[in-house]
């Protein structure tokens, strides 16, 4: 069956690089997301990876996929405290369905 | 443009009023989604249309009853919630093609007294 993984709570201070791990169960997942979530507010797609890549950057994001051990990390570097929040791995299979981890909340302590 | 627009951002019915979400897009996108979330909890999936037609139905209480007037706009109709059905409501977009990395609107968070 399909699950998703991630750890609950993560802190780190400003400046800091953090790591956001997660670990999926299907080997036939096509493609790999991460969405922040601030309080209050809906999803916010923050960047994605196809499973034919093993890595990917955007700006002060790099997504890590380690297709054999089946595990997504987010590292986001010099870390602000506009980067708290709460961060959902997810992923799709094809289709409309896509799983979502239970969420790993960031604290950024100035 | 990515943005998906929800109405209202709160809402607050009683167990026996009948009240619309509504969600707008206009990224061409052909699927549209509602997503029920509780706090601190990921969203979980409640309907799907794709190309203006009901594709998925996740055994939600006829009490919530979705519609897709057109490619752009989805409507959650409420009647006789339960304080349990309180929740953030999310909408979301996506194209129909590999990947569906979805879109979502900032939500309407629902109080039922």
């Amino acid at each position: 069956g399909e699950d998703v993984e991630q750890s609950l709570f993560l802190s780190v201070r400003e400046g800091d690089s953090s790591v956001i791990n997660c670990t999926y169960t299907d080997s036939s997942s096509t493609y790999l997301y991460w969405y922040k979530q601030e309080p209050g507010a809906g999803l916010q797609l923050l960047t994605y990876i196809f499973s034919n890549m093993d890595m990917k950057q955007d700006q002060r994001l790099t997504v890590l996929l380690n297709k054999k051990d089946k595990h997504l990390s987010l590292r986001i570097a010099d870390t602000q405290t506009g980067d708290s929040a709460i961060y959902f791995c997810a992923e799709n299979t094809g289709g409309f369905k896509t799983i979502f981890g239970a969420g790993t909340r960031l604290f950024v302590k100035a | 443009d990515t943005e998906v627009t929800q109405t209202p951002k709160h809402l607050v019915m009683g167990m026996t009023n009948k009240k619309s979400l509504k969600c707008e897009q206009h990224m061409g996108h052909r699927a549209m989604y509602w997503y029920k979330q509780k706090a601190k909890k990921p969203p979980e999936l409640m309907f799907v249309y794709s190309y203006e037609k009901l594709s998925i139905n996740e055994s939600v209480p006829s009490r919530f009853s979705p519609e897709c007037p057109n490619s752009s706009l989805l409507n959650l109709h409420l009647h006789a919630l339960q304080p349990e059905d309180s929740a953030l409501y999310l909408c979301a977009s996506s194209q129909v093609r590999e990947g569906y990395e979805q879109y979502f609107g900032p939500g309407t968070r629902l109080t039922v007294t």
